[in-house]
């Protein structure tokens, strides 16, 4: 089982569109978590860190669900300029800070 | 522009050369890391440096690699004889340690191209 999961993707859906991302990962002892935006042929850049008592930031949405070792990211009325690869981050804070990415589902925003 | 610099933005070459890219963190990051990117997939711990020491390697470093980071500021990734399956992007990030849920913030990245 890979250390962390998503939907595979990808995510095509019309201006205004709700989508939500899923992602799990392995490791119970994990203890932050991240959402990464990585635009095509840029580098990730962080969007939001996900709290155990869910976080909000203006149309996005993340959850986090330590039980089931479950991260969610919703995002409301999508616009064109959110069409990206979201990617889902599990920081296990080992001896150095062990990030470790998930493959990244795709969405575009289709006109 | 305060944030990670990362050269060459582009390096072709050809199988067997040795290439060198350079990272240069936020000045005052002392946390330096590299990861290495392939299309469709997520970016892979390569290493990682805490001032001038190198404390972590990922077990896809082969001997072939080697980073430094010698005064604990700007760090260097050798790849040494390159094969075509290093074809990627290597991307550097930095982050502080001391700020609490700290995030790594990337570098542009290198994109390497082995014919």
């Amino acid at each position: 089982r890979k250390e962390v999961e998503q939907d595979p993707g990808p995510f095509n859906v019309p201006e205004g569109a709700t989508v939500a991302f899923n992602c799990t990962y392995s490791n119970s002892a994990s203890q932050s978590f991240f959402w990464y935006r990585q635009d095509c042929r840029k580098e990730p850049k962080l969007l939001m860190s996900v709290y155990s008592s869910g976080n909000e930031d203006g149309r996005f949405t993340a959850q986090l669900n330590r039980a089931s070792q479950y991260i969610s990211l919703l995002i409301r009325d999508s616009k064109l300029s959110d069409s990206a690869t979201y990617l889902c981050v599990v920081n296990e804070e080992t001896s150095y800070d062990k990030v470790i990415f998930g493959p990244g589902t795709s969405l575009s925003v289709i006109p | 522009d305060t944030g990670v610099s990362q050269d060459p933005r582009h390096k072709i070459t050809k199988r067997g050369q040795n290439v060198t890219f350079r990272c240069d963190p936020i000045s005052e990051h002392n946390r330096l890391y590299w990861y290495r990117q392939t299309l469709g997939q997520g970016p892979e711990f390569l290493t990682y440096f805490q001032n001038e020491a190198q404390l972590e390697k990922s077990r896809l470093l082969s001997d072939r690699f080697s980073a430094e980071r010698p005064k604990g500021s700007f760090s260097t990734l050798e790849i040494q004889r390159t094969e075509q399956g290093d074809s990627a992007m290597y991307l550097c990030a930095s982050s502080h340690p001391s700020r609490s849920q700290e995030t790594q913030y990337f570098g542009p990245g290198t994109r390497l191209l082995v014919l």
